[in-house]
Order: structure tokens, then C-alpha cells, then sequence
């Protein structure tokens, strides 16, 4: 049973333009969220969070946005530039008593110059 | 600064050999983890020390054992390895365990049992 879904393995946008990574989560139990970046042969990098009592974190050219009734989030990168190339992954926290993060499979973001 | 330090980066087993994957980390963090990513999917956590001398099982835990060193180290053992346990390993570690501290990740040990 997937609780955190990213359902576009892959994503391309063109230098410039606006990236938006998407994410799902069925754990309604889930009140923190993080993305991680991940570059290839390295471990992942922590990126933005957000708290479920916020709906919009920002942090430079990255926010992300938090939708709790639908149970999404996603992740705006503007502009998007080719080293933000990577993988990103959604994580959940259901804060339960073990915070143990649960991760998405992850989107490939490819940036064209 | 290092960060994060994992030891081997690449290893191939035979099935029901043993091994010990080594992370240590230079941040003085109180909280250490073990994670698996296999293809196509995301990181799994297998166990973890929110503290020195103390281990808790994640969600994968079998066929792994774990022992938190010092306040630095934290390793994973594989006692007999099986195919299944071919994947990358992930060691983490965080100033403290809370959800409102990020964890600080190694690039990793492909592990590969044949």
C-alpha cells in the first residue's frame, strides 16, 4: 500500500519556465512533508518542508503547496534552471510516535537549456 | 566537510555471505538511519537510532541487524545475504529525531548478492 504517490515517474520543462512536481498521500495521519532532491551516485538532499498547518512554504525559487482535503501537494520551481535536473522525492511524516518519513517513488526532473 | 560517510561504496556479495556496511557521520547529530532504495522506488526505512545506544526497527527490518557504535557511527550488518537484499543503501543522520529535523544523507552503498 503506497501512502505517498508521485505518479509522473518523469517530468521535462524548458529552461526558464516554471517545474511543478506533483505528490499524493492516502495517510491522513501525515502532518509534515519533505521534498528531497537527488542527483545521481549521491544520497538525497533535503530541500523544502511544510507543516499541515501551513498550505504555501517558500524558499527562494522553490515552494510548495499543500492541498490537505485533497491530499496533495506539489512542489513550484521558478525559474527552473538545468542544474535543478534531478530526482525529487515527496516524504511524509505520520508523526505517530515512531516519525519514521515515508517516501514517494520519486520524479525524474530533466531542465533543457 | 564530510557530512556523512559510507563505507564500501559498491559491493558484490554471494548469496549467504555476511557484511557490515559502516556510516559515520561528522555533525555531532544525535540520530542515525539505515534506508534501501530499490528500483523505481522510493527510500525504505530499515532501522534507525533516534539516540546512542538506542535501536529501533523501520519498516523493512528482516534479514538486517544493526549496531549504533558511539555517537558517530551507526552500522548494518547483513548476517546470511539474499538477492532480495540487492539494493542502495542509505545512511541518514539528524540533529535530533523529530519531524522538524532534516536528515543529512550519504551517497550511498550499492549492494549487489548474486
Amino acid at each position: 500500500d503506497q501512502q505517498v504517490k508521485q505518479n509522473s515517474p518523469s517530468l521535462s520543462v524548458q529552461e526558464g519556465r516554471i517545474s511543478i512536481l506533483n505528490c499524493d498521500y492516502t495517510n491522513s495521519m501525515f502532518d509534515y512533508f519533505l521534498w528531497y532532491k537527488k542527483y545521481p551516485a549521491e544520497g538525497p538532499t533535503f530541500l523544502i518542508s511544510i507543516s499541515s498547518i501551513k498550505d504555501k512554504n517558500e524558499d527562494g525559487r522553490f515552494t510548495v503547496f499543500l492541498n490537505k482535503s485533497a491530499k496533495h501537494l506539489s512542489l513550484h520551481i521558478v525559474p527552473s534552471q538545468p542544474g535543478d535536473s534531478a530526482v525529487y522525492f515527496c516524504a511524509g511524516y505520520s508523526g505517530a510516535g515512531s516519525y519514521q518519513l515515508t517516501f514517494g517513488k520519486g520524479t525524474k526532473l530533466s531542465v533543457i537549456p | 566537510n564530510a557530512g556523512v560517510t559510507q563505507t564500501p561504496k559498491f559491493q558484490v556479495l554471494k548469496t549467504g555471505q555476511s557484511m557490515t556496511l559502516q556510516c559515520a557521520q561528522d555533525m555531532n547529530h544525535n540520530s542515525m538511519y539505515w534506508y534501501r532504495q530499490d528500483p523505481g522506488m522510493g527510500l525504505r526505512l530499515i532501522y534507525y537510532s533516534a539516540s546512542e545506544g538506542t535501536t529501533d526497527k523501520g519498516e523493512v527490518p528482516n534479514g538486517y541487524n544493526v549496531s549504533r557504535l558511539n555517537k558517530r557511527e551507526f552500522s548494518l550488518r547483513l548476517e546470511s545475504a539474499a538477492p532480495s537484499q540487492t539494493s542502495v543503501y542509505f545512511c541518514a543522520s539528524s540533529e535530533v529525531h523529530s519531524v522538524y529535523q532534516p536528515q543529512h544523507f550519504g551517497d550511498g552503498t550499492r549492494l549487489s548478492i548474486l
